[in-house]
């Protein structure tokens, strides 16, 4: 079956410093997704990717789809200690019907 | 406007009960999804229902069944509870296949 392989699983990094994690796939995605977690919370939304080479920005947040459509990396620059919590990678087919694939998670730890 | 709406959003089972856990929507989307979250493993589906009235297996639906209540209400059905369903449960749902999942704040189940 798909796989999605995400990677760092965590980092610890000083406020300030910039991020960058990304996820790889064994099949090619029409949609790439990337959420946030916050404990406790569910998964929301933070950036989505639709073609092969978009590069999108969310305030700090910068995500690109892969021109092979088997990648996407996610950076956040100048990070703050509100930046802590498990980013997803997540990512779709066509004709899966909505359904998603979502990487292991990143967990980010952000010391002020 | 609630979005996903999740109860209980805590519960505590004994090996071999059962239970339902409730999932409802106010944004009239068409598709709706349970998923399971365990530690270093991101969100695995269960089952999702691609509109009313159809229901499919996920990635691991063994031990649980679902029921598409209406195109608002999506539940999802321990029978007989075991330990390894100790987990946090997701509901989410999306109105056309292209977009982006909305996701509830979780249900968090112990079983003993």
């Amino acid at each position: 079956g798909q796989q999605l392989n995400q990677s760092p699983q965590s980092m610890f990094i000083q406020e300030g410093e910039d991020v960058s994690m990304n996820c790889t796939s064994s099949s090619i995605f029409n949609t790439w997704l990337w959420y946030k977690q916050d404990p406790g919370e569910g998964p929301v939304l933070l950036i989505a990717l639709y073609k092969a080479g978009e590069l999108t920005s969310n305030g700090r947040l910068t995500a690109q789809f892969g021109i092979t459509r088997k990648d996407s990396f996610l950076n956040i620059s100048a990070s703050i200690p509100s930046d802590v919590g498990i980013y997803f990678c997540a990512g779709n087919s066509e004709g899966q019907g909505g359904k998603l694939i979502f990487g292991q998670g990143t967990e980010l730890s952000v010391k002020p | 406007n609630a979005g996903v709406t999740q109860t209980p959003k805590f519960q505590v089972l004994k090996t071999g009960q059962s239970m339902t856990l409730q999932c409802a929507q106010d944004m009239n989307h068409n598709s709706m999804y349970w998923y399971r979250q365990d530690p270093g493993m991101g969100l695995r589906l269960i089952y999702y229902s691609a509109s009313e009235g159809t229901t499919d297996k996920g990635e691991v639906p063994n031990g649980y069944n679902v029921s598409r209540l209406n195109k608002r209400e999506f539940s999802l059905r321990l029978e007989s509870a075991a330990p390894s369903q100790t987990s946090v449960y997701f509901c989410a749902s999306l109105r056309l296949p292209n977009q982006p999942q909305h996701f509830g704040d979780g249900t968090r189940l112990s079983i003993l």
